[in-house]
């Protein structure tokens, strides 16, 4: 079975600068889709960026980008230019290729809180 | 606007009352999902949906229900609700027509059972 793990529960880091939240995995699978997902204090789940596994370049979105290893089975999240609004819960999660079951499923880490402070 | 609405967003009820949270999602989306979210464990999947008519268990099913009768509602019913299932709920859902698609996410239900 898949497990996904966050090992920091929380982080802090100041306005503008930047943090890197880490995450590992655990599975037999080749391929799969990884994801972190931001939930502010609203509750909302928010989508940040999603990697493919069988793609090496890592994925970018603005601030936010990943370090994939897929060898390692890491799968960090760096964010530039730390905002106030970056002030969230973080999760990690893992999703298996098609055709292998519930493969709609998202297998969480525990989440890291993050506070940006001015 | 392309979302999921989950209601309600608080509830708080007592030991072995019957209640139902419901899910609409106006994407037109197969897969339909729900979690609950506690600390320290992440969320976890407790019943998905492929379609309608067809549902089955994710990792946490013991003591709610589900059903799919139509492909834009997903209800979370708990027949006899006990403490132990406070906990801040979502229902997710997804397009499921290639791979890595991601799940999107209903606005949470913190239900509390005293």
């Amino acid at each position: 079975a898949q497990t996904v793990t966050q090992s920091q529960p929380e982080m802090s880091v100041q306005e503008a600068e930047t943090v890197t939240l880490s995450c590992t995995y655990d599975t037999s699978e080749n391929n799969y889709y990884l994801f972190w997902y931001k939930q502010p204090p609203s509750r909302q789940m928010i989508l940040v960026i999603r990697q493919e596994a069988y793609k090496q370049q890592n994925a970018t979105e603005n601030r936010f980008s990943v370090n994939f290893q897929k060898a390692a089975k890491s799968f960090s999240l760096k964010i530039s230019d730390s905002q106030l609004g970056d002030t969230a819960m973080y999760f990690c999660a893992f999703m298996k290729p098609p055709g292998s079951g519930n493969t709609g499923k998202l297998i969480f880490g525990q989440g890291t809180t993050l506070q940006v402070k001015p | 606007e392309a979302q999921v609405t989950q209601n309600p967003r608080y509830l708080i009820t007592v030991t072995g009352k019957k209640l139902t949270v419901t899910c609409s999602q106006n994407m037109n989306h197969e897969y339909m999902s729900w979690y609950r979210q506690d600390p320290g464990l992440g969320l976890r999947q407790i019943y998905y949906s492929m379609n309608v008519e067809v549902t089955d268990k994710g990792d946490v099913p013991e003591g709610y229900k589900v059903s799919r009768k139509e492909k834009r509602n997903f209800p979370l019913i708990l027949e006899s609700p006990s403490p132990n299932q406070t906990s801040l709920y979502f229902c997710a859902s997804s397009l499921f027509d290639r791979g890595g698609s991601p799940l999107h996410f209903g606005n949470g239900t913190r239900l509390t059972v005293t």
